[in-house]
Parts: structure tokens; sequence; C-alpha cells
């Protein structure tokens, strides 16, 4: 069975400072792709990052990169400059090529000022 | 464009009604998907699509019903609703790794 873990259900961060959350993952597929969905309270899914597991480089968004290790199935998201805009909830999840995601519980970050 | 719209936004239900769910999308999108989120877990499949005409079941399907008549159109229905089926419900859009949430639907059985 395919599986999305992320072991951390709550984080908190200082305004400024740099977060990472883990997340590891399994699954069967071949060529797959991985992503990390902020919701905030209004319940939106907006996509934050996402890699494709061919591709060796690690994705980065301006604030946000990930640290994708293959062999270990590890695609952890590193939040720099933390702004109090990103405290939500964040799920990790992977997806193969007909775009069906499998997602982890989900990691409440908490932003402090 | 409008992206992937589910309607309604809320409802609620009496346990034994019959309800179903819109989704469309105007992106011209292959694959579509629906979840449903519980309180403390992540988003799991109910029922998905590769193209119309074509579904299959996803983590937990049971109670719910789909079709796909239409590339844009993948209503979801709830034959007899549960109290189980109380949950926040998202459909899903995708080409490749491209996927686009609707709002979704926070649906309360009584």
């Amino acid at each position: 069975a395919q599986t999305v873990t992320q072991s951390q259900p709550e984080m908190s961060v200082q305004e400024a400072e740099t977060v990472t959350l883990s997340c590891t993952y399994d699954t069967s597929e071949s060529d797959y792709y991985l992503f990390w969905y902020k919701q905030p309270p209004s319940r939106q899914m907006i996509l934050v990052i996402r890699q494709e597991a061919y591709k060796q480089q690690n994705a980065t968004e301006n604030r946000f990169s990930v640290n994708f290790q293959k062999a270990a199935k590890s695609f952890s998201l590193k939040i720099s400059d933390s702004q109090l805009g990103d405290a939500a909830m964040y799920f990790c999840a992977s997806g193969g090529s007909q775009g069906n995601l499998i997602f982890g519980k989900g990691t409440k970050l908490s932003v402090k000022p | 464009n409008a992206g992937v719209t589910q309607t309604p936004k809320f409802q609620v239900l009496k346990t034994g009604q019959s309800m179903t769910l819109q989704c469309a999308q105007d992106m011209n999108h292959e694959y579509m998907s629906w979840y449903r989120q519980d309180p403390g877990m992540g988003l799991r499949l109910i029922h998905y699509s590769v193209g119309a005409g074509i579904t299959d079941q996803g983590e937990v399907p049971n109670g719910y019903n789909v079709s796909r008549s239409t590339t844009e159109d993948f209503p979801l229905r709830l034959l007899s609703a549960a109290p189980s089926q109380t949950s926040v419900y998202f459909c899903a859009s995708s080409q490749g790794p491209r996927v686009t949430f609707g709002s979704g639907t926070r649906l309360t059985v009584v």
C-alpha cells in the first residue's frame, strides 16, 4: 500500500526563523510526484511546492524549498523567513501519473510573532 | 478560468437521505477525483476517473457512487447518508502533476 507519513502533528516557529517539516513516503509507482499543500482555516488546498521524482534537483519556490532524498523516501519542506501568514496545516502528498494523491495526516504550523 | 467548481459549499442531511455533490472543471483535464477530509486526517481518495465513461474506486468508496458522462463533470452521490459520512469533501482535477482542488463541501449528516 502507498503511504505518506508526517511524524510531526504540530510545529512552532518564531517569525523570521526557519522551520523544517518532515515527510516520508512509500510508493509502488515508478513515475511519481511529491507535493506539499497548505490548508489555512478557509480549508482551501493551496499548492506550496511540487517535486518530480525523476528530477534530482530539489524544488524551490521563493521561501519554500524541499530536501528530496529518493533512496530514503524522504521529502521535507523548509520554510525560510517564516511569516505570520505561513500559519496553517501542511500536508505532504504523493501521486502517480493519474493524479490521484495519497496524503499524510498533516502538520499544524504555528508562527509566533 | 473558474478552475474546479464544487456545489454546494455547505449541506446538512438527515440520516437516510440522498444527495449529489456537484463538481465541474473547465480546464479539460482528463483526471478527476473525490476526496474526503476528516478531523486529524489528511484527504482520502473516494473515487476517481481517468476520463469520460471510466471510473474506479479509491481508498474509501463505500456509500458513494460516481459517474463521468462528460469530461467536465464528476458528481458524487450519497445514496443513503449516514453520520459516518459527515466530512469535508474535495473534488480535484488533474493533468499529470498539475492538480487543482475545488473549495470543498462541508457535509453534516444528523
